[in-house]
């Protein structure tokens, strides 16, 4: 199964921009998507396709990448973005989640 | 709109078996597929298989084949995942998902179904 390694945990200031990271174990081209969850929530989309915005998404959020390297960026972070991220891949094998990395503002 | 509304959370003894249901409303039932994907508690996502609606076809991850069944009611657009053999490794909460395609991402999710296994 491919892997997927993400940070831990991030903790920025509001108003500053973050680059949060997805690493896989080997090539899932472009089919990497992105999910914000938040506590007791279900997950929510952010971003199809390594660099596709979804719907109702605010412009904050970006993605880039390809191959194995993967990057979710929020800029500017506001406070309502504490959540914990994760990406997800659906090109090799059995759909894969990355451990998810919690964000927190200072 | 599109809803997936899961059933509510099930408290269920060891060795038993669980049927939780997804319905869906708000789109064609059969355009999309539906994935299952459980969360043990604080940690990350598992991907547990789709189906097809319209065909019935089924595809698992390999680890949950001897765990999970999915079925769907197309008269009721519902779709199901019966967990057997239950251990305390099942107790999670338990998500339903569409994908447009099989390749696709996840764009709604259901509200999540807490299952507990215990005696």
């Amino acid at each position: 199964d491919t892997v997927l390694t993400q940070s831990p945990a991030l903790a920025v200031s509001p108003g500053e921009r973050v680059t949060i990271s997805c690493k896989a174990s080997e090539s899932v081209s472009t089919r990497m998507h992105w999910y914000q969850q938040k506590p007791g929530q279900q997950p929510k989309l952010l971003i199809y396709k390594a660099s596709n915005l979804a719907s109702g998404v605010p412009a904050r959020f970006s993605g880039s990448g390809s191959g194995t390297d993967f990057t979710l960026t929020i800029d500017p972070v506001e406070a309502d973005d504490t959540a914990t991220y994760f990406c997800q891949q659906s090109w090799n094998g059995p759909r894969t989640f990355g451990g998810g990395t919690k964000l927190e503002l200072k | 709109q599109v809803n997936l509304l899961q059933s509510g959370a099930a408290l269920v003894k060891p060795g038993a078996s669980v049927k939780l249901s997804c319905k869906a409303s708000g789109y064609t039932f059969t355009d999309y597929y539906i994935h299952w994907v459980k969360q043990s508690h604080g940690k990350s996502l598992e991907w547990i298989g789709y189906i097809n609606p319209n065909s019935g076809y089924t595809n698992y991850n390999e680890k949950f084949k001897s765990k999970a069944t999915l079925t769907v009611d197309k008269s009721t657009n519902t779709a199901y995942m019966e967990l057997s053999r239950l251990t305390s490794e099942d107790s999670a909460t338990y998500y339903c998902t569409r994908s447009v395609s099989a390749g696709g991402w996840f764009a709604y999710w259901g509200q999540g179904t807490l299952v507990t296994v215990s005696s």
